[in-house]
């Protein structure tokens, strides 16, 4: 029953650093998502893949990078980190049609000093 | 573009009165429509939904949403508050056939005893 699994849970990372936030499913959902949540701001779509290969740009995707080389995983790359990347992130999936529900992982809280 | 408004980032009510949460959603065509609750340090849970169909839409917990279309709102209610009920609640709206779900920026719903 494990869903969407994201690790890892809580990061500090100095500021340059750079570091992969990982999510897997097992539901053989074909869409995914990352978001970023900040206080007061909801959540922000950073990047998504409808499938196996494909990626495409949300809201907010300046400083990130994402892979999708399976339908399993879709891990969320930060380079050169920066204090404006200190959030809470979640992956989230979702299969087929739009009106469909997204489930959404536990959370990753990151902290850039 | 769609776009979700959330009016009031915090709602108080006493145990047992009526939940009152807004929003309201800008989009050029029919929306999907959805509302998700997030328990302290939690991920995201859905609530309820519309897709299409009936207009009043009940969920888990005993909420229940109404979409108006000529309001072009989807405002979630309770009849009777529980304590337990105390959560960050986001309204979000997917266009139809595409492939991004966008959200508001949340009302944290807090009940006094």
């Amino acid at each position: 029953n494990a869903g969407v699994t994201q690790t890892p849970k809580f990061r500090i990372l100095k500021i340059g650093q750079s570091m992969t936030l990982q999510c897997t499913q097992d539901m053989n959902h074909n869409y995914m998502y990352w978001y970023r949540q900040d206080p007061g701001m909801g959540l922000k779509l950073i990047y998504y893949s409808v499938g196996a290969g494909i990626t495409d740009k949300g809201e907010v995707p300046n400083g990130y990078n994402v892979s999708r080389s399976t339908t399993e995983d879709f891990p969320l790359r930060l380079e050169l980190a920066a204090p404006s990347q200190t959030s809470v992130y979640f992956c989230a999936s979702r299969k087929g049609e739009t009106g469909n529900t997204i489930y959404f992982g536990e959370g990753s809280w990151l902290t850039v000093v | 573009a769609q776009s979700v408004t959330q009016l009031g980032s915090h709602v108080s009510v006493s145990e047992g009165a009526l939940v009152l949460l807004r929003c309201n959603y800008s989009s050029s065509v029919p929306p999907y429509l959805f509302w998700y609750v997030q328990y302290p340090n939690q991920g995201l849970q859905l609530l309820l939904k519309y897709t299409t169909g009936a207009t009043l839409v009940k969920g888990i917990n005993g909420f229940e949403a109404e979409f108006k279309k000529s309001e072009t709102s989807f405002h979630l209610t309770k009849p009777s508050a529980h304590m337990s009920d105390a959560a960050e609640y986001f309204c979000a709206v997917s266009e139809y056939n595409t492939d991004k779900l966008i959200f508001g920026t949340g009302t944290r719903l807090q009940v006094f005893p």
